[in-house]
């Protein structure tokens, strides 16, 4: 499988920072790039997506910004809080509809 | 989002024996794809399950090790075979719904010790 990869590896803020999570990718034919987040014994749950016709989605506090030039996208959130704590994972797919996973960033959100 | 339940939602097993996690999901799916996260590492698939065929397996996996059958549109099942501790892992099961979109959701995982 192609690798994305995911940095970094681990993340802490303080409430209301800005996290900022990064991927980078290798296939240029994928057109598909969703993050994931996962909390401790939890499914990965579909969190945000985007094509690669847009520069940028934003839903709600989450934002995804993509450079297809540099074949790269990062999430943002935006005022994050205690209960955004979790693993974030970026992904990416093409035809086959087949995810390869990045590494994936833990990321805990202080008081 | 399509629901989706797998059991069982954890097991316990001896060396060199075998389970098999069922995935179920509440509506028909297009795709079913099976996963497999070993403890604090991120997700790797293991085969793409086919309705009524041969499932597709990727690089690293093979039926023997882990026989998997989509008899109708709504489930699945995933068997371990003859396992080792280096099975233990979490197993899930996603689906791609194309009345949604490309979304891929998750079921909530089977945590499997093996011992």
């Amino acid at each position: 499988q192609q690798q994305v990869k995911q940095s970094p590896q681990s993340l802490i803020v303080q409430k209301g920072g800005i996290p900022i999570i990064n991927c980078a990718y290798e296939n240029t034919a994928f057109d598909y790039f969703p993050w994931y987040q996962q909390f401790p014994g939890k499914g990965p749950a579909l969190l945000i997506a985007i094509r690669p016709d847009v520069s940028e989605k934003k839903e709600g506090r989450f934002t995804i910004s993509f450079n297809k030039s540099a074949k790269q996208f990062s999430l943002h959130i935006m005022d994050s809080q205690p209960g955004d704590s979790a693993t974030y994972f970026c992904a990416n797919t093409g035809t086959a509809s087949k995810l390869t996973f990045g590494t994936g960033t833990r990321l805990q959100v202080t008081l | 989002s399509a629901v989706i339940s797998q059991k069982p939602s954890r097991d316990i097993c001896q060396r060199g024996t075998s389970l098999t996690i069922q995935c179920q999901v509440d509506s028909q799916v297009t795709m079913m794809f099976w996963y497999r996260q070993q403890p604090g590492q991120s997700l790797t698939l293991i085969a793409t399950a086919n309705q009524g065929s041969e499932a597709t397996y990727e690089s690293g996996f093979v039926i023997d090790k882990f026989p998997i059958s989509r008899p109708n549109l709504t489930f699945s099942t995933l068997t371990v075979s003859n396992m080792s501790p280096e099975d233990s892992s979490i197993y899930l099961c996603s689906v791609l719904a194309k009345r949604i979109g490309n979304e891929q959701f998750f079921g909530p995982g089977t945590r499997l010790t093996v011992l």
